[in-house]
């Protein structure tokens, strides 16, 4: 069963820490995104990446970076997190072929207090 | 600027009842995508349908149907005889042509549907 997989369901930290989201997909595609959904807002985009080290910022990527060091993996790094952040974050996968179809991850609900 | 816009914050319907989901959309480019996902509680979004800007025809597939009218920038997605497995939240998304995967999503609509 093909999938994406986020490493947390549910995650608290303090406002300051450095926080890593881990996102693995199966699939071997070569897009990857960073969304985080917040209520009215709907997904707003991060991050994404089009191949293995490469990146480029999308719509809201102030205090944020990524990784993409190996295809499968795609890591989201709040370098010092903020309450504002606090937020349901989800990752995606595409294939370079199939236009906007992309495979989403069940979500990480990250908590900042 | 490109935009997507669900009005509808909250639908709530009981079931067998017929629901429509509105969706508009704002772009300059004449090649563009547009999506519907459906997210529910799970938290998964799951693909229902890509439409490209060229083909206006209406789709269907099973209870779910498609309208897309390229005259009033609309997207709109009905249920037919709604399920309580429809309830979920469903988001329409906007790609441009030369973005690569990138989608614009609009706010969601929560549909419930209560037996």
């Amino acid at each position: 069963d093909v999938k994406v997989t986020q490493s947390s369901r549910y995650l608290v930290k303090r406002t300051g820490e450095k926080v890593f989201l881990e996102c693995v997909q199966d699939m071997d595609h070569e897009n990857m995104f960073w969304y985080r959904q917040d209520p009215g807002l709907g997904l707003r985009l991060i991050y994404f990446s089009y191949d293995v080290k490469m990146k480029e910022k999308g719509d809201i990527p102030e205090g944020y970076s990524v990784s993409r060091e190996k295809k499968e993996r795609f890591s989201l790094i709040l370098e010092s997190a903020s309450t504002n952040q606090t937020s349901m974050y989800l990752c995606a996968s595409s294939a370079r072929g199939r236009v906007g179809i992309a495979n989403f991850g069940d979500g990480t609900r990250l908590s900042i207090l | 600027a490109q935009k997507v816009t669900q009005a509808q914050t909250e639908i709530s319907v009981v079931e067998k009842e017929d629901v429509t989901l509105d969706c508009v959309y704002e772009t300059r480019d004449t090649t563009y995508y547009l999506f519907w996902y459906k997210q529910p509680p799970s938290g998964e979004l799951v693909f229902l349908i890509r439409r490209n800007s060229f083909d206006e025809q209406n789709e269907i597939s099973g209870r779910y149907s498609w309208n897309f009218q390229k005259s009033t920038s609309s997207f709109n997605f009905t249920i037919t005889a709604s399920q309580v497995v429809d309830s979920a939240v469903y988001f329409c998304a906007l790609r441009w042509d030369n973005q690569g995967g990138k989608l614009i999503f609009g706010q969601g609509t929560e549909l419930s549907v209560k037996p």
